[in-house]
């Protein structure tokens, strides 16, 4: 059980256009999803906490306006990055808590890498 | 907010060695610390966690000691196998808001060399 499924597992897309990644908890209802950046050979850093029917939370330095997120259903959640930019390359990767049966147990989704030209 | 030190950032031992990496945090109301695999290019995965009214916990070749008052927990891979060569991610949490919002040290790149 806890299985999570983010699509695309890859995107390349031109500067200046909006990519949207979705993530899914599969067998659960995840009450919580985060959202995480990941560069090369570095570490998880949580761009956005996204609770269902709620605005997300955004960490210190992200631009809400630039990462959109949207916690639309309990088994949904989903990032969209807004005009593009080669800056914005990265690996994204979701993750869900699965409410207070997991408490803080995360599964995390198989990750986005985007690429912007 | 918390923060979380991981050490070393690089490990490379001998197959069958034993290997240790070492995190601090610095938030004492965080009581849940796992301990995340990652595969190059692949989703991190959770190999083994400690809440804070435990000390140590084992499973199999692995385990995970917690020393809360110093504010610092450890994972032990003994037996080491080329196949647990990846980066390992050491988290912070605390459980009692509502996010229960993980902060991840930097990275351990462990190789296994057989």
């Amino acid at each position: 059980g806890a299985v999570v499924s983010q699509h695309p597992s890859r995107v390349i897309c031109k500067s200046g256009t909006s990519v949207k990644i979705e993530c899914r908890s599969l067998d659960f209802q995840a009450t919580t999803m985060f959202w995480y950046r990941q560069f090369p050979k570095q570490s998880l850093m949580l761009m956005a906490t996204s609770n269902e029917g709620s605005k997300a939370t955004y960490e210190q330095g992200v631009e809400k306006d630039k990462f959109l997120i949207n916690h639309a259903s309990l088994t949904l959640s989903t990032l969209t990055v807004t005009s593009a930019h080669p800056e914005d390359s990265s690996f994204y990767i979701c993750s869900a808590r699965r409410g207070s049966v997991g408490g803080n147990v995360l599964t995390f989704g198989a990750g986005s890498r985007l690429t912007v030209l | 907010g918390e923060n979380v030190e991981q050490h070393p950032s690089t490990l490379s031992v001998q197959e069958g060695d034993s290997a240790v990496i070492k995190c601090t945090y610095s938030d004492s109301a965080s009581n849940y610390f796992p301990w995340y695999k990652q595969e190059l290019g692949k989703r991190p995965q959770l190999i083994i966690d400690i809440r804070s009214n435990v000390g140590e916990k084992k499973d199999q070749r692995i385990a995970v000691t917690l020393n809360k008052t110093a504010k610092h927990f450890s994972l032990h891979i003994t037996e080491t196998q080329p196949e647990d060569s990846a980066v390992y991610f050491c988290a912070a949490s605390y459980s009692g808001g509502s996010n229960y919002k993980l902060t991840f040290g930097k990275g351990t790149l462990l190789t296994v060399n057989p």
